[in-house]
Order: structure tokens, then sequence, then C-alpha cells
């Protein structure tokens, strides 16, 4: 079936500095891409996204390419805010498929 | 604003009760999927409805049961419930019923806590 492997968390950064969230995964054909974000007490918000391979999704100054290759969507950023500290979640669509499958996840916080 | 609503927000019970989650999809989207998000096994996809009829299961209890509306609206039961089964419920909704290039989006989410 899918899985989705997320870098471990949490990870904690200093204002300005550069961001890298790893994400894998494993899927049967070519599925969607994406990455969430969860801020506290709230739903997910869908950050960015990717549906073929070598894509890359971008917002917010968040970006993420599809690797096929490496069977790989890791989310990077070049200089944090603290307002990006949430959760973020790596999740992976098939391409027939309705249901996402997510990541466990990853906590950020950004420090000023 | 998604445009998913999700009610209640919170929800507090006693084990063994059963307790009905309700959402409302963004206008104009037939999918209606439901998550689950715990500590313990992160988020899970529970069941999908397209246009009122079931599409896909996933690790739903049979003590968990679903519907979809006419008026598109979606219900989520749980029945006799158990201290393990205190999460965080989603519903997100989709235009498309299994195209995965569909954006999926997300309500607030329904805390449900069993005591």
């Amino acid at each position: 079936g899918n899985s989705v492997t997320q870098m471990e968390g949490p990870v904690t950064l200093s204002e300005e500095a550069f961001l890298t969230i790893n994400c894998t995964y494993t899927a049967t054909g070519y599925p969607s891409l994406f990455w969430y974000v969860q801020y506290p007490g709230e739903g997910l918000q869908l950050l960015l996204k990717a549906t073929k391979a070598d894509d890359k999704g971008s917002n917010k100054g968040f970006e993420a390419t599809y690797r096929k290759e490496t069977t790989s969507f890791h989310l990077e950023k070049g200089s944090v805010q603290v307002s990006d500290s949430a959760v973020y979640f790596c999740a992976l669509r098939g391409p027939n498929a309705g249901k996402s499958t997510f990541g466990d996840g990853t906590t950020l916080t950004v420090k000023p | 604003d998604s445009g998913v609503t999700q009610t209640p927000k919170h929800l507090i019970t006693a084990t063994g009760q059963r307790v009905t989650l309700r959402c409302s999809p963004r206008s104009g989207d037939l999918s209606v999927y439901w998550y689950q998000q715990s500590l313990d096994q992160g988020l899970q996809f529970l069941i999908q409805y397209y246009n009122g009829e079931e599409r896909a299961k996933g690790n739903i209890l049979e003590r968990f049961s679903a519907q979809q509306f006419p008026d598109l609206h979606s219900e989520l039961n749980l029945s006799s419930l158990e201290l393990g089964d205190s999460a965080l419920y989603f519903c997100a909704s989709s235009v498309g019923e299994g195209q995965g290039t569909y954006e999926q989006y997300f309500g607030p989410g329904t805390r449900l806590t069993v005591t």
C-alpha cells in the first residue's frame, strides 16, 4: 500500500534560518504529493502540491519538488519566521484514489 | 477559511456513549472524507462518500458509521465509545470522486474527549 515517511521532529530553528523537512513516499503508479500545515488548534491547510514528476510546488516562500527517481518531496524555505511555527504534514494521493495518506507530521518551532 | 464546516467544535462524553459529528462540505464539492487524528495513530483515513454513496473505507471501526445526505452534508456516528476514541476528527471535501490531483479542503475538526 501507499506510505509516507517524514523526517522526525521536533525541529527548532532560529528566525531567518533555512528549513528542510524530508519526505519520502512509497506508492504504486504516479501519486500527487502535498504538504499541509496545521497551526495550533486549527485544521489542516494545504500549503503546496505537485501532481507529476519534476513539478515544483511553491507557496508563501515554501517549495517542494516532486522527485520520482528518489521518491521524495522535501519541503524547503530559505528564511523561516516565528509565524511558521506549526506542524507540517507530507501527504500523497494515488492517481485514482480520493483518500490521502499522511506522514506522521513534523513539528517546527521558530525562535526569535 | 476552507469552506468546510464541522460541528461541534468540542465534544466531551463518557465511555459507552454514542455521538454524532457533522460536516458540511464546500459548495460544489461532492466528495466527503473523514479522518481521525490521534497521538498514537497519526492521521488516519476512515471513510469517503461521493454524492451520497460510500466510495472507500479505511481503518474505520465497526462501532463507527457514516452517511452522506442528499444535501451532501455528512455525519459520522461513533458508538460504544472507548477512551481510545478520543481524537480530533476531521472532515475534508473535494470536487471529484477519486482523482488524486484534486485538492482536499479540510474542516477545523471536532475534538472528541471520552472520559
